[in-house]
């Protein structure tokens, strides 16, 4: 069946440093495959998304590539900032649409 | 666009009680989704209509529960005889048809459930 799997947390940065959370994935067919935030007591946002090999989703200075020949998603922001503080994840979904998530990644942005 | 709403945002209830939930999907979106969310781990699918129709259902989706979406608006799910295990945020999403949203699902803000 379909898996994600993401770094653990939780991911602890100085404010402008660079961000990186690895994901990968194990999939049947094509997946899209998207990143999630979610800020404290707040819902589920969907930050990013790619739709097939080679796209590049981008949102909020956040990067992600789809890459089929190491089916990975990896999560990129060139300086983080306070506020990039949250959960964040990774997910695919299937031909129905269903979301598979992975744990998540919590990232803490200290001034 | 209102977003998608969920009620109640919490409910505490004892082992044994059943709980029912509220998901208001986004309007036009045709397709609804609930998970489950567990302390520390990423929501799990729980269940999915298309309009009226229940699709499919997880194996996590066991005999106590059952979800509802008729006239393919809002959507319910209960629980039956709740467990210490039940206690979990529930979450709704929704999403237009996918022609056009090319799986983009919308989240509510979750109900968090507590058995105790």
């Amino acid at each position: 069946g379909n898996s994600v799997t993401q770094m653990e947390g939780p991911v602890t940065l100085s404010e402008e440093a660079f961000l990186t959370i690895n994901c990968t994935y194990t999939a049947t067919g094509y997946p899209s495959l998207f990143w999630y935030v979610q800020y404290p007591g707040e819902g589920l946002q969907l930050l990013l998304k790619a739709t097939k090999a080679d796209d590049k989703g981008s949102n909020k200075g956040f990067e992600a590539t789809y890459r089929k020949e190491t089916t990975s998603f990896h999560l990129e922001k060139g300086s983080v900032q306070v506020s990039d503080s949250a959960v964040y994840f990774c997910a695919l979904s299937d031909s129905w649409g269903k979301l598979q998530f992975g744990a998540g990644t919590q990232v803490v942005v200290t001034p | 666009d209102t977003g998608v709403s969920q009620d109640p945002r919490h409910k505490i209830t004892k082992r044994g009680q059943n709980v029912t939930f509220r998901c208001d999907p986004i309007s036009e979106h045709n397709r609804l989704y609930w998970y489950r969310q567990t302390l520390g781990q990423g929501p799990e699918f729980l269940t999915y209509f298309q309009n009226e129709a229940q699709l499919e259902k997880s194996r996590l989706l066991s005999d106590r529960f059952s979800a509802e979406r008729p006239k393919g608006s809002f959507s319910t799910l209960e629980i039956q005889r709740t467990e210490q295990g039940d206690s979990a945020m529930y979450l709704c999403a929704s999403s237009p048809p996918l022609r056009l949203a090319k799986n983009i699902q919308y989240f509510g803000a979750g109900t968090r459930l507590s058995v105790l």
